[in-house]
């Protein structure tokens, strides 16, 4: 059982670049959500959904798009990026439709840096 | 403003004592109050997760309290291992699917 899956673990890119980061759960979780971590500010959410065809946005969605065309897939993708979105990003699926009344599984992370 | 702070950055304890890690917060209503730890290079893990309408969660050496008074959850690690060193993170959600992270407390045990 893979679990939450993200590809690529790496990633360099210039300055007004775009890209897709992957994100495949396995489990049949209607939640699933993306995240970033940077170094004293914790994980801050930047979309979620709750199922095929809704997504929402969280703490900081700015320069992030994201679709659910299924159940198991919920790319990021960043249209121009910036210096500033350097940063770990995290997806988390949960079975429940609620994220926090079921636990978070979190993929191993996918490191970005913008030049 | 909203905010989540946990205790300190880092925790040194020595083995065999008991960890205690604290999540304070702020503007926030939660329904539910979770707990991850995370390892260096790796996404988090679930620990515990504690409702609104409970005191206490136990699971083996790890007790959870949350005091929504005081709006405070207590984490604690009992007969703490060299191999629970680690940074552990609070998390908490109103109910409407958001759910937000403190910024770890990182815990050392020492043999």
């Amino acid at each position: 059982n893979a679990g939450v899956t993200q590809t690529p673990k790496f990633q360099v890119l210039k300055t007004g670049q775009s890209m897709t980061l992957q994100c495949a759960q396995d489990m049949n979780h209607e939640y699933m959500s993306w995240y970033r971590q940077d170094p004293g500010m914790g994980l801050r959410l930047i979309h979620y959904s709750v199922g095929a065809g809704i997504t929402d946005q969280g703490e900081v969605p700015n320069g992030y798009n994201v679709s659910r065309s299924t159940t198991e897939d919920f790319p990021l993708r960043l249209l121009s990026a910036a210096p500033s979105q350097t940063s770990v990003y995290f997806c988390a699926s949960s079975g429940l439709a609620g994220g926090g009344n079921g636990e978070l599984f979190f993929g191993e992370g996918s490191r970005l840096t913008v030049l | 403003s909203q905010k989540i702070e946990q205790n300190s950055e880092a925790l040194n304890i020595q083995e065999g004592k008991t960890a205690t890690l604290t999540c304070n917060y702020t503007n926030y209503s939660p329904a539910y109050l979770q707990w991850y730890r995370q390892d260096p290079g790796r996404g988090p893990v679930f620990l515990l997760l504690i409702r609104e309408n409970e005191k206490e969660k136990r699971k083996e050496r790890l007790k959870v309290t949350f005091d929504t008074t005081l709006k405070q959850s207590l984490f604690h690690i009992t007969a703490s291992q060299p191999a629970d060193s680690a940074t552990y993170l609070c998390a908490l959600d109103e109910g409407n699917n958001d759910m937000r992270f403190g910024a770890g407390t990182r815990l050392t045990v020492k043999p």
